[in-house]
């Protein structure tokens, strides 16, 4: 079973745009984790934001966490053909510690 | 390159058989995730072992079953295999235990399994 859902399932942009993609998850959580797969490739963390916490940036990176609505955000921005790749959140529910992920967004940036 | 090796990369298979796949961990992580990836459930944990010991348990089914070894290496056994079982299978290493404190886990690049 999985906690996330993901909008919008796919993204297509221009390079230099900024791309936002959203998450829903079903349960409350300790923390939630984006990650990165480019296609058929292992997964790579990006950035983790803690329940308590709101926001967080990393490079070109900002997440955004909004419990009360169990939902969050990432946002890329200037996005380059190199950040072409599928986006996971996943999260960690209160009482456990397994990574549960989402449904992932395809995301495809035109140079 | 994320550490964590998996073998074999790619295998072609048919219904009823058994594979096994290899995943040797970060050096020094204790912890090892096994996921499914396919394109109808997506990406879905299936078993989690820490020094040896399993620690969590997710969607596997009865026909698969995994170990981490004294070395840490960890295998996933697959058997009467059905075409539905067709899908990307990840390893992936922490050093720690558990996911609360959001250590990061480092994932293999995958084993393609491709049951006909």
């Amino acid at each position: 079973s999985q906690q996330g859902e993901e909008d919008p399932q796919a993204l297509s942009i221009q390079e230099g745009e900024n791309a936002t993609m959203n998450c829903s998850y079903k349960t409350s959580i300790n923390n939630l984790q984006w990650y990165r797969q480019n296609s058929g490739r292992g997964l790579v963390h990006l950035i983790l934001i803690r329940s308590n916490e709101r926001e967080k940036h990393s490079g070109r990176l900002r997440v955004t966490l909004d419990t009360s609505k169990k939902s969050s955000s990432l946002l890329i921005t200037a996005s380059r053909a190199a950040d072409t790749a599928s986006y996971f959140c996943a999260t960690v529910g209160l009482g456990t510690d397994k990574l549960i992920f989402g449904t992932g967004t395809r995301l495809q940036v035109f140079p | 390159d994320s550490g964590v090796t998996q073998t074999p990369k790619h295998l072609i298979t048919a219904t009823g058989q058994r594979v096994t796949l290899r995943c040797s961990p970060r050096s020094g992580d204790l912890s090892v995730y096994w996921y499914q990836q396919s394109l109808d459930q997506g990406l879905q944990f299936l078993i989690q072992y820490y020094n040896g010991e399993e620690r969590a348990k997710g969607n596997i089914l009865e026909r698969f079953s995994a170990q981490q070894f004294p070395d840490l290496h960890s295998e996933l056994n697959l058997s009467s295999l059905e075409l539905g079982d067709s899908a990307l299978y990840f390893c992936a290493s922490s050093s720690r235990p558990g996911q609360v404190s959001g250590n990061t886990i480092y994932f293999g690049e995958g084993s393609w399994l491709t049951v006909v």
